[in-house]
């Protein structure tokens, strides 16, 4: 079956500089979920997009954006990179069943390193 | 990996034991819980769902059980073996908006020995 798709997989950065990550949603899925996780962290909500439309934002910088196209896909874009900003990125899918269980499927990551 | 354990409960066991992981959620107006299981380097992988009108849920060797009274989750894992290995986090839907904004809980690494 069809999974998540994240690009790209490893990216290694300078302080300052601005990295964009790539979701492609499983078809069918119209919601995706941003999160960043830390070594030995559990895995932090950053933001998420329903039909293109923001839904939820949690613990996502200012120097941090994303958007949801018309096929899905989200970007997230990191700007003025820090040292901290060093995690892995995980984009997570959904059908979108508001007010039901609707399981996130996860992808594999974006491993970001800041130098 | 990412979860390299320095920071996480272990819970060490023997291949073919039974392995019981806990979990303690925050918000008891949550009424839905995932556990996931994230091997090293690699994303979270869903498991087994429950909602908050169900006490207990079965899968395949897993386990779900759900205490509202004291918010506690656990996961059961039958014959556990070494494939099992990994990370397991419990995650409770959160979501102001109607849709389902997840909040991971502290993971458990589980290490089985052949």
């Amino acid at each position: 079956a069809a999974g998540v798709i994240q690009s790209p997989r490893h990216l290694i950065k300078e302080k300052r500089e601005t990295a964009t990550l790539k979701c492609y949603p499983i078809p069918r899925h119209d919601t995706v979920y941003w999160y960043q996780q830390g070594p030995g962290q559990d895995p932090q909500f950053l933001i998420s997009f329903y039909e293109k439309m923001q839904s939820d934002k949690g613990s996502i910088p200012d120097r941090f954006s994303a958007q949801q196209f018309s096929d899905y896909h989200s970007e997230l874009n990191m700007s003025s990179l820090e040292l901290g900003d060093s995690a892995l990125y995980f984009c997570a899918s959904s059908l979108g069943l508001a007010g039901q269980e609707d399981t996130q499927y996860f992808g594999p990551g974006t491993r970001l390193t800041v130098l | 990996g990412e979860n390299v354990g320095l920071h996480l409960p272990t819970l060490s066991v023997q291949e073919g034991d039974n392995s019981i992981i806990n979990c303690a959620y925050s918000n008891s107006a949550s009424d839905y819980f995932i556990w996931y299981k994230q091997e090293s380097g690699k994303g979270p992988q869903f498991i087994i769902d429950i909602r908050s009108n169900m006490d207990k849920r079965q899968g395949q060797r897993v386990t779900v059980l759900l205490n509202k009274t004291v918010k506690h989750l656990s996961l059961q894992i039958a014959a556990t073996q070494p494939g099992d290995s990994a990370v397991y986090f419990c995650a409770e839907n959160k979501g102001n908006s109607g849709y389902s904004t997840l909040t991971f809980g502290k993971g458990t690494m589980l290490l089985v020995s052949p």
